[in-house]
């Protein structure tokens, strides 16, 4: 499979726990995406990947969040402090241009 | 006012059926427009993509962008239970950043 991969799929966690997502984009796109998506609701943008450099953060990515993406290859998005607010599907997405590809997301619970 | 403004739905239609949906915007600076599809608990698929104003053909699906209206459509044409899920419009003013609508569930009857 030549899709974008994310792992856990599925996460549950404790309030005040710290977390962290990985997403493996399609090799040879080099734009990176993440995204937030609460029940009922379409996904929120988060932050967005140029190769290695994170080049926009939406207000919504609070100081405990933080992504990254070493080497322009994989990404990790983190978590700290978790808050039951958080509770969502943490989507990735990569592409090359325009037209976005996403995975199939993490699912988070914090309890 | 969001951004972007969908029918939450539901839409239940008998197998066969034309489903039509549809999403308005504000932002006059959008130009890429795409409708995905999401079965539950899933990532959303890409099913169309549109550059500025017009229409697109994909097999039993059309894509159409209606720019002076702030309007947009997807068709499915001779719907298969196979079709039912939450369908997704996002658009973009750049080229990285999306903003979706909040999703249509349908439903199509065997």
């Amino acid at each position: 499979d030549t899709g974008v991969s994310q792992d856990p799929r599925h996460k549950i966690t404790k309030r005040g726990q710290n977390v962290t997502f990985r997403c493996d984009p399609i090799s040879e796109h080099n734009r990176l995406y993440w995204y937030r998506q609460t029940l009922g609701q379409g996904p929120e943008f988060l932050t967005y990947f140029q190769n290695e450099a994170q080049l926009e953060k939406s207000r919504l990515l609070s100081d405990r969040f933080s992504a990254e993406r070493p080497k322009g290859s994989f990404s990790t998005l983190e978590i700290q402090r978790t808050e039951q607010g958080d509770s969502a599907m943490y989507l990735c997405a990569s592409s090359l241009v325009a037209t976005k590809f996403f995975g199939p997301g993490t699912r988070l619970t914090v309890l | 006012q969001k951004e972007v403004e969908q029918d939450p739905g539901p839409l239940s239609v008998p197998e066969g059926a034309i489903v039509s949906l549809n999403c308005t915007y504000s932002n006059s600076a959008f130009q890429y427009f795409m409708w995905y599809r999401q079965y539950s608990r899933k990532g959303p698929e890409l099913l169309m993509y549109t550059y500025s104003s017009g229409n697109k053909e994909d097999g039993r699906f059309t894509a159409q962008v209606d720019k002076s209206s702030k309007y947009i459509s997807l068709f499915i044409r001779d719907s298969q239970p196979s079709d039912s899920a939450t369908y997704l419009c996002a658009m973009s003013a750049t080229d990285y950043k999306l903003s979706f609508g909040a999703g249509t569930t349908v439903t199509v009857r065997a």
